[in-house]
């Protein structure tokens, strides 16, 4: 059974750093490009990040670019989203997805419980 | 970026009718499309993907299909259990875009 359960959210001043982590289970870890996508407060869905297999290649939108990277230990089977910089608007349930086919930038298929960032003074 | 605009945001249905909800989007996706349903307190769940291809344990009383840029999510015969929030998400280039969703409400 897949399982990707995140932790580390919690509330962080304005322009503090945090950081997400994401530990998988019940797949090879290795063989999915993986992501993280956001959902404010009573809003919709919002992709934040992809990264490649190996990590060598990351994607992000305009948004988090510059501000927020992800990484990935293949070894450890976790993933990790280093956010710098925050702002109010960053504020949302952080989940952690895993992309459908081995190997291909493609869709959702599988998501953590969420963590939720709050950024306030 | 890619633009989808999703309709209706909200419905309310019976259960004997066919829901459907469509994602327009702003250029051509190649079938780079899927659907999640997310419950109150929930994560979201992949529903279809490739535009048209059912996801493992998901009933086949929902279907997708697409007419030009336009992607439909069909419920056949709703159960209560499908109300929830609807998602439609573009992965053929980045950044990904989602829908702005659709509430569904069983009646």
């Amino acid at each position: 059974e897949v399982q990707l359960v995140e932790s580390g959210g919690g509330l962080v001043q304005p322009g503090r750093s945090l950081k997400l982590s994401c530990a998988a289970s019940g797949f090879t870890f290795s063989n999915y490009y993986m992501a993280w996508v956001r959902q404010a407060p009573k809003k919709g869905l919002e992709w934040v990040a992809t990264i490649s297999t190996s990590g060598s290649r990351t994607y992000y939108p305009d948004s988090v670019k510059g501000r927020f990277t992800i990484s990935r230990d293949n070894a450890k089977s976790s993933l990790y989203l280093q956010m710098n910089s925050l702002k109010s608007e960053d504020t949302a349930t952080y989940y952690c997805a895993r992309h459908g086919r081995p190997g291909q930038l493609d869709w959702f298929a599988y998501w953590g419980q969420g963590t939720l960032v709050t950024v306030s003074s | 970026d890619i633009q989808m605009t999703q309709s209706p945001a909200s419905l309310s249905a019976s259960l004997e009718e066919i829901v459907t909800i469509t994602c327009k989007a702003s250029q051509g996706i190649d079938d780079y499309l899927s659907w999640y349903q997310q419950k109150p307190g929930k994560s979201p769940q992949l529903l279809i993907y490739d535009a048209t291809s059912l996801a493992d344990g998901v009933p086949s009383r929902f279907s997708g299909s697409r007419s030009g840029t336009q992607y439909s999510l069909k419920i056949s015969r709703p159960q209560v259990d499908d109300s929830g929030i609807y998602y439609c998400l573009q992965s053929y280039s980045t950044p990904y875009t989602f829908g702005a969703g659709t509430k569904l409400e069983l009646k």
